[in-house]
């Protein structure tokens, strides 16, 4: 099956610094890629859609400019997390998918920590 | 609105079924999801049932859709320790194609005792 490589797994950061996720899809060509968060024993909510080479599109209540997308590839898109703060604290999910398919391929996920 | 929702834990005898239960609100949904999360891993996908189907088997796995009652359950057959993980019921509405748009319940913690 397809592959997502999502890096890195864990990261702490101190709070009001920035941190950026990669998410890559490794043996395909991802036109759409998806961003979660994951609080605990909650759900996944989706944060925000790219599509590449154009902006992503963000659910309401996420902050486009706290939550910076970029898809600059067909390969790859990255979530930067801005002046991060502790309340950021939580586990980060991308997904991938082919144009058109049914199916997504979601990487490892990403958990991160603010102190 | 757009809701998914399953209970957060089940506990079951290895050697017995596993019965996982997930409702969802929106009954135009197109296709209905299974993903399995391991420790550490990412969400991957088990099987998937699209909305005109009311059954749908693969191997140890049996995917059930009742539309009328808006409920989707997976059954596991003879469940072992590696079936030990968190599975996500998940729906797509209707009117997202190519970016589509997949909405996730909690998660059920299934844990298997000896």
């Amino acid at each position: 099956g397809a592959v997502v490589s999502q890096h890195p797994s864990r990261v702490i950061c101190k709070s009001g610094t920035s941190v950026k996720i990669e998410c890559r899809s490794l043996d395909f060509q991802a036109t759409t890629m998806f961003w979660y968060r994951q609080f605990p024993k909650q759900s996944l909510m989706l944060m925000a859609t790219s599509n590449e080479g154009s902006k992503a599109t963000y659910e309401q209540g996420v902050e486009k400019d706290k939550f910076l997308i970029n898809h600059a590839s067909l390969t790859l898109s990255t979530l930067t997390v801005t002046s991060a703060h502790p309340e950021d604290s939580s586990f980060y999910i991308c997904s991938a998918r082919i144009g058109g398919s049914t199916e997504a391929f979601f990487g490892q996920g990403t958990r991160l920590t603010v102190v | 609105g757009e809701d998914v929702e399953q209970s957060l834990f089940l506990s079951v005898r290895e050697g017995d079924s596993s019965v996982i239960n997930c409702t969802y609100t929106d009954s135009s949904s197109t296709y209905l999801y299974w993903y399995k999360q391991e420790p550490g891993a990412g969400l991957q996908l088990l099987t998937y049932i699209f909305s005109n189907m009311d059954m749908k088997q693969d191997q140890r796995l049996t995917v059930l859709l009742n539309k009328k009652d808006k409920h989707l359950s997976l059954r596991i057959a003879d469940t072992q320790t590696g079936d030990s993980a968190i599975y996500f019921c998940a729906e797509r509405p209707p009117g997202y194609s190519s970016a589509s748009k997949i909405i996730f319940g909690s998660g059920t913690r299934l844990s298997i005792r000896p």
